[in-house]
Protein backbone atom coordinates (compact mmCIF):
# COMPACT_ATOMS: atom_id res chain seq x y z
CA UNK A 1 0.00 0.00 0.00
CA UNK A 2 1.23 3.63 -0.93
CA UNK A 3 1.31 5.84 2.18
CA UNK A 4 0.97 9.45 1.22
CA UNK A 5 2.28 12.20 3.93
CA UNK A 6 1.23 15.71 3.58
CA UNK A 7 2.77 18.58 4.77
CA UNK A 8 2.39 20.77 6.30
CA UNK A 9 -0.24 19.50 8.73
CA UNK A 10 -1.49 23.55 9.02
CA UNK A 11 -0.96 25.83 6.61
CA UNK A 12 -1.73 29.29 7.82
CA UNK A 13 -1.82 32.49 4.88
CA UNK A 14 -3.72 35.59 3.93
CA UNK A 15 -5.88 36.25 1.08
CA UNK A 16 -3.46 37.31 -2.10
CA UNK A 17 -0.38 34.96 -0.54
CA UNK A 18 0.77 31.92 -2.67
CA UNK A 19 0.09 28.99 -1.12
CA UNK A 20 2.15 25.32 -1.73
CA UNK A 21 1.37 22.03 -0.32
CA UNK A 22 3.30 19.07 -0.34
CA UNK A 23 2.23 15.02 -1.14
CA UNK A 24 5.21 12.49 -0.53
CA UNK A 25 4.43 9.07 -1.35
CA UNK A 26 6.15 6.15 -0.01
CA UNK A 27 6.99 4.44 -3.28
CA UNK A 28 6.62 5.88 -6.71
CA UNK A 29 2.75 6.73 -8.28
CA UNK A 30 2.50 4.60 -11.30
CA UNK A 31 1.99 7.11 -14.33
CA UNK A 32 1.67 9.95 -12.46
CA UNK A 33 -1.72 8.88 -11.41
CA UNK A 34 -2.08 11.71 -8.48
CA UNK A 35 -5.21 13.80 -7.64
CA UNK A 36 -5.52 16.63 -5.43
CA UNK A 37 -9.02 17.47 -4.21
CA UNK A 38 -10.35 20.56 -1.70
CA UNK A 39 -13.19 19.74 0.87
CA UNK A 40 -15.19 22.57 2.69
CA UNK A 41 -17.43 21.50 5.89
CA UNK A 42 -20.53 19.64 5.36
CA UNK A 43 -19.37 19.12 1.61
CA UNK A 44 -17.67 16.18 -0.32
CA UNK A 45 -14.83 16.75 -1.23
CA UNK A 46 -14.36 17.99 -5.11
CA UNK A 47 -11.50 17.24 -7.71
CA UNK A 48 -9.07 19.72 -8.35
CA UNK A 49 -5.98 18.08 -10.60
CA UNK A 50 -5.41 14.64 -11.36
CA UNK A 51 -2.33 13.08 -12.97
CA UNK A 52 -0.81 15.67 -10.56
CA UNK A 53 -0.98 18.30 -13.29
CA UNK A 54 -4.17 18.52 -15.57
CA UNK A 55 -7.36 21.04 -14.19
CA UNK A 56 -10.76 19.51 -13.22
CA UNK A 57 -13.44 20.64 -15.36
CA UNK A 58 -13.90 24.71 -14.11
CA UNK A 59 -10.85 24.71 -11.73
CA UNK A 60 -9.80 28.58 -11.98
CA UNK A 61 -6.03 28.63 -13.00
CA UNK A 62 -4.50 29.75 -10.21
CA UNK A 63 -4.59 26.16 -8.70
CA UNK A 64 -2.05 24.09 -10.36
CA UNK A 65 -0.09 21.16 -9.90
CA UNK A 66 3.08 19.45 -10.20
CA UNK A 67 5.90 16.70 -9.55
CA UNK A 68 6.51 12.97 -10.43
CA UNK A 69 7.30 10.12 -8.69
CA UNK A 70 7.11 10.40 -5.16
CA UNK A 71 6.98 13.74 -5.16
CA UNK A 72 4.11 15.84 -5.37
CA UNK A 73 3.26 19.91 -4.80
CA UNK A 74 -0.35 21.77 -5.24
CA UNK A 75 0.20 25.66 -5.57
CA UNK A 76 -2.29 27.97 -5.41
CA UNK A 77 -1.22 30.91 -6.82
CA UNK A 78 -3.02 33.69 -4.85
CA UNK A 79 -5.55 32.94 -1.99
CA UNK A 80 -9.06 33.85 -2.46
CA UNK A 81 -11.65 34.04 0.31
CA UNK A 82 -13.11 30.43 -0.52
CA UNK A 83 -9.97 28.58 -0.86
CA UNK A 84 -9.78 28.19 2.54
CA UNK A 85 -10.33 24.85 3.25
CA UNK A 86 -8.63 21.26 3.86
CA UNK A 87 -6.97 19.28 0.64
CA UNK A 88 -6.34 16.33 -0.24
CA UNK A 89 -3.75 14.57 -2.16
CA UNK A 90 -5.02 10.84 -3.49
CA UNK A 91 -2.98 8.33 -5.56
CA UNK A 92 -5.13 6.10 -7.76
CA UNK A 93 -2.17 4.22 -9.58
CA UNK A 94 -2.25 1.32 -8.11
CA UNK A 95 -4.80 -0.72 -5.69
CA UNK A 96 -5.61 0.29 -2.70
CA UNK A 97 -6.18 4.40 -4.00
CA UNK A 98 -5.08 5.73 -1.02
CA UNK A 99 -5.60 9.36 0.30
CA UNK A 100 -3.00 11.47 2.16
CA UNK A 101 -4.03 12.69 6.15
CA UNK A 102 -4.81 16.52 4.61
CA UNK A 103 -3.46 19.78 4.86
CA UNK A 104 -5.79 22.21 6.42
CA UNK A 105 -5.43 26.20 5.36
CA UNK A 106 -6.54 28.44 7.08
CA UNK A 107 -6.62 32.21 7.39
CA UNK A 108 -3.84 33.89 9.34
CA UNK B 1 -26.22 17.52 -14.89
CA UNK B 2 -23.94 14.82 -12.94
CA UNK B 3 -26.13 13.32 -10.02
CA UNK B 4 -25.14 11.02 -7.34
CA UNK B 5 -27.45 10.73 -4.41
CA UNK B 6 -26.57 8.06 -2.01
CA UNK B 7 -29.31 6.01 0.15
CA UNK B 8 -29.69 3.44 2.67
CA UNK B 9 -27.60 4.80 5.92
CA UNK B 10 -28.65 4.97 9.46
CA UNK B 11 -28.18 3.71 12.69
CA UNK B 12 -26.98 -0.27 12.98
CA UNK B 13 -25.62 -2.63 16.06
CA UNK B 14 -22.25 -4.07 15.57
CA UNK B 15 -21.92 -7.04 13.71
CA UNK B 16 -25.44 -6.02 11.00
CA UNK B 17 -25.93 -5.35 7.83
CA UNK B 18 -26.72 -2.16 5.62
CA UNK B 19 -27.33 -1.86 1.82
CA UNK B 20 -26.59 1.56 0.64
CA UNK B 21 -27.58 2.71 -2.83
CA UNK B 22 -26.38 5.57 -5.18
CA UNK B 23 -28.50 6.75 -7.59
CA UNK B 24 -26.65 8.70 -10.99
CA UNK B 25 -28.34 10.53 -13.43
CA UNK B 26 -27.09 13.64 -15.92
CA UNK B 27 -24.40 11.20 -17.61
CA UNK B 28 -24.57 7.63 -19.32
CA UNK B 29 -23.97 5.65 -16.03
CA UNK B 30 -22.74 2.18 -17.95
CA UNK B 31 -19.91 3.69 -19.18
CA UNK B 32 -18.18 4.70 -15.95
CA UNK B 33 -16.50 3.24 -13.63
CA UNK B 34 -17.75 3.61 -10.01
CA UNK B 35 -16.18 4.15 -6.35
CA UNK B 36 -17.29 4.26 -2.54
CA UNK B 37 -15.31 6.15 -0.55
CA UNK B 38 -16.02 6.92 2.82
CA UNK B 39 -14.90 9.59 5.62
CA UNK B 40 -14.98 9.07 9.24
CA UNK B 41 -15.76 12.06 11.74
CA UNK B 42 -13.07 14.42 11.79
CA UNK B 43 -10.90 12.23 9.54
CA UNK B 44 -9.30 12.33 5.40
CA UNK B 45 -11.28 10.46 3.14
CA UNK B 46 -10.84 6.39 3.12
CA UNK B 47 -11.13 4.59 -1.01
CA UNK B 48 -13.01 1.46 0.08
CA UNK B 49 -14.09 -0.07 -3.20
CA UNK B 50 -14.23 0.49 -6.98
CA UNK B 51 -16.05 -1.39 -10.05
CA UNK B 52 -15.38 -0.98 -13.61
CA UNK B 53 -18.62 0.02 -15.75
CA UNK B 54 -19.40 -3.38 -16.71
CA UNK B 55 -18.51 -4.86 -13.57
CA UNK B 56 -15.33 -6.78 -14.88
CA UNK B 57 -13.24 -5.17 -12.77
CA UNK B 58 -13.50 -4.89 -9.11
CA UNK B 59 -11.23 -3.90 -6.20
CA UNK B 60 -11.38 -3.71 -2.23
CA UNK B 61 -9.22 -1.83 0.70
CA UNK B 62 -8.23 -4.57 2.53
CA UNK B 63 -10.13 -3.01 5.76
CA UNK B 64 -13.32 -4.10 4.11
CA UNK B 65 -12.51 -7.25 2.12
CA UNK B 66 -14.61 -10.27 2.72
CA UNK B 67 -17.37 -7.72 4.54
CA UNK B 68 -18.53 -5.19 1.69
CA UNK B 69 -19.87 -6.24 -1.76
CA UNK B 70 -19.88 -3.91 -4.70
CA UNK B 71 -21.98 -3.87 -7.50
CA UNK B 72 -24.01 -2.01 -9.77
CA UNK B 73 -26.97 -2.06 -12.15
CA UNK B 74 -26.43 -0.26 -15.03
CA UNK B 75 -30.15 -0.84 -16.39
CA UNK B 76 -31.32 0.96 -13.36
CA UNK B 77 -28.03 3.45 -13.06
CA UNK B 78 -27.57 2.27 -9.83
CA UNK B 79 -24.40 1.67 -7.30
CA UNK B 80 -24.70 -0.42 -4.38
CA UNK B 81 -22.74 -1.42 -1.27
CA UNK B 82 -23.90 -4.16 0.54
CA UNK B 83 -21.56 -4.12 3.76
CA UNK B 84 -22.12 -7.06 6.42
CA UNK B 85 -20.38 -7.66 9.62
CA UNK B 86 -20.52 -4.03 10.32
CA UNK B 87 -18.10 -2.58 13.31
CA UNK B 88 -17.65 0.44 15.49
CA UNK B 89 -14.98 1.74 12.97
CA UNK B 90 -17.37 1.62 10.15
CA UNK B 91 -18.85 4.72 11.28
CA UNK B 92 -18.79 7.26 8.78
CA UNK B 93 -20.38 9.53 5.65
CA UNK B 94 -19.88 6.90 2.72
CA UNK B 95 -20.06 8.86 -0.60
CA UNK B 96 -19.90 7.18 -3.98
CA UNK B 97 -18.50 8.90 -6.72
CA UNK B 98 -17.43 8.69 -10.18
CA UNK B 99 -14.56 7.83 -12.65
CA UNK B 100 -13.72 7.92 -15.91
CA UNK B 101 -12.54 4.35 -15.81
CA UNK B 102 -9.97 2.92 -18.09
CA UNK B 103 -6.89 3.35 -15.96
CA UNK B 104 -8.18 7.01 -15.34
CA UNK B 105 -9.54 6.53 -11.87
CA UNK B 106 -9.48 10.09 -10.20
CA UNK B 107 -12.81 11.45 -8.27
CA UNK B 108 -14.53 13.67 -10.70
CA UNK B 109 -17.57 13.44 -9.31
CA UNK B 110 -18.64 12.84 -5.82
CA UNK B 111 -22.39 12.64 -4.52
CA UNK B 112 -23.62 14.29 -1.01
CA UNK B 113 -22.85 11.18 1.14
CA UNK B 114 -24.79 9.31 3.79
CA UNK B 115 -24.32 8.52 7.40
CA UNK B 116 -24.12 5.25 8.62
CA UNK B 117 -23.50 4.98 12.33
CA UNK B 118 -22.33 1.68 13.94
CA UNK B 119 -23.77 1.37 17.84
CA UNK B 120 -24.76 -0.36 20.63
Amino acid sequence: EIVLTQSPGTLSLSPGERATLSCRASQSVRSGHLAWYQQKPGQAPRLLIYVASSRATGIPDRFSGSGSGTDFILTISRLEPEDFAMYYCQQYGSSPRTFGQGTRLEIK
Amino acid sequence: EVQLVESGGGLVKPGGSLRLSCAASGFTFSSYSMNWVRQAPGKGPEWLSSISSSSGYIYYADSVQGRFTISRDNAKNSLFLQMNSLRVEDTAVYYCARAPGGGADQLEYWGQGTLVTVSS
